[in-house]
């Protein structure tokens, strides 16, 4: 079944800073990617997604990017702020498979 | 819009016990609803996806008799943990989803449960 890896598990970046996050994911038929933001005791948020047929997707201060050749997709966000302090995860899914979660990654935003 | 609710937020129960968690899309209708378990400090685990009307589709290892789960209706999914251990403590937190495709997912708060 599909294995979804995720690093690093834990980030520190000083506010302003970018913070990229990967993921690499092993079934080359997952062709839905999406980010999720999990702030302590609330519930996880889709803050953006992207589909197998897209390169790249923007949406302010956060990007990502899919290498569909390898396997891998990243989370970036540019001009960090306090409040982007969080716990992300990234998931893979297709049709048969369903939703695959990396382990997360801890975000800090040092002001 | 979009807006998910889990019922109850905690709940404390003992062992053999059985626990039901409620799942409620408060303002569309989710034709696919997904249970997941959250240990601290780790991933979501997806335990099974639920159609309305349909049975639901557990994940492998997750025993379908432990943990029932119905979907009844569009706004309506339940999971019943039937006799109840320590080892289910757990973070329970559902998601529904519109039937986009693919499904677009909305979370609840989750449901902490403690078996004692």
């Amino acid at each position: 079944g599909e294995n979804v890896e995720q690093h690093p598990s834990t980030l520190s970046v000083q506010e302003g800073d970018s913070a990229v996050i990967k993921c690499t994911y092993s079934d080359s038929a997952s062709n839905y990617f999406p980010w999720y933001k999990q702030e302590l005791g609330k519930r996880p948020q889709l803050i953006i997604d992207i589909r197998s047929n897209v390169g790249e997707k923007k949406d302010q201060r956060i990007a990502v990017t899919l290498n569909k050749t390898a396997k891998h997709f990243s989370l970036h966000i540019t001009e960090t702020q306090p409040e982007d302090s969080a716990v992300y995860f990234c998931a893979s899914y297709n049709y048969g498979q369903n939703f695959v979660f990396g382990p997360g990654t801890r975000l800090s935003v040092l002001p | 819009g979009a807006v998910v609710s889990q019922h109850p937020s905690w709940v404390i129960c003992k062992s053999g016990t059985s626990v039901k968690i409620e799942c409620r899309s408060l303002d569309f209708q989710a034709t696919t609803m997904f249970w997941y378990r959250q240990f601290p400090k780790q991933s979501l685990m997806l335990m099974a996806t639920s159609n309305e009307g349909s049975k639901a589709t557990y994940e492998q290892g997750v025993e379908k008799d432990k943990f029932l789960i119905n979907h009844a209706s569009l706004t309506l999914s339940t999971l019943t943990v039937t006799s109840a251990h320590p080892e289910d403590s757990s973070f329970y937190i559902c998601s529904a989803s519109p039937g986009t495709t693919p499904p677009e997912q909305y979370f609840g708060p989750g449901t902490r449960l403690t078996v004692t």
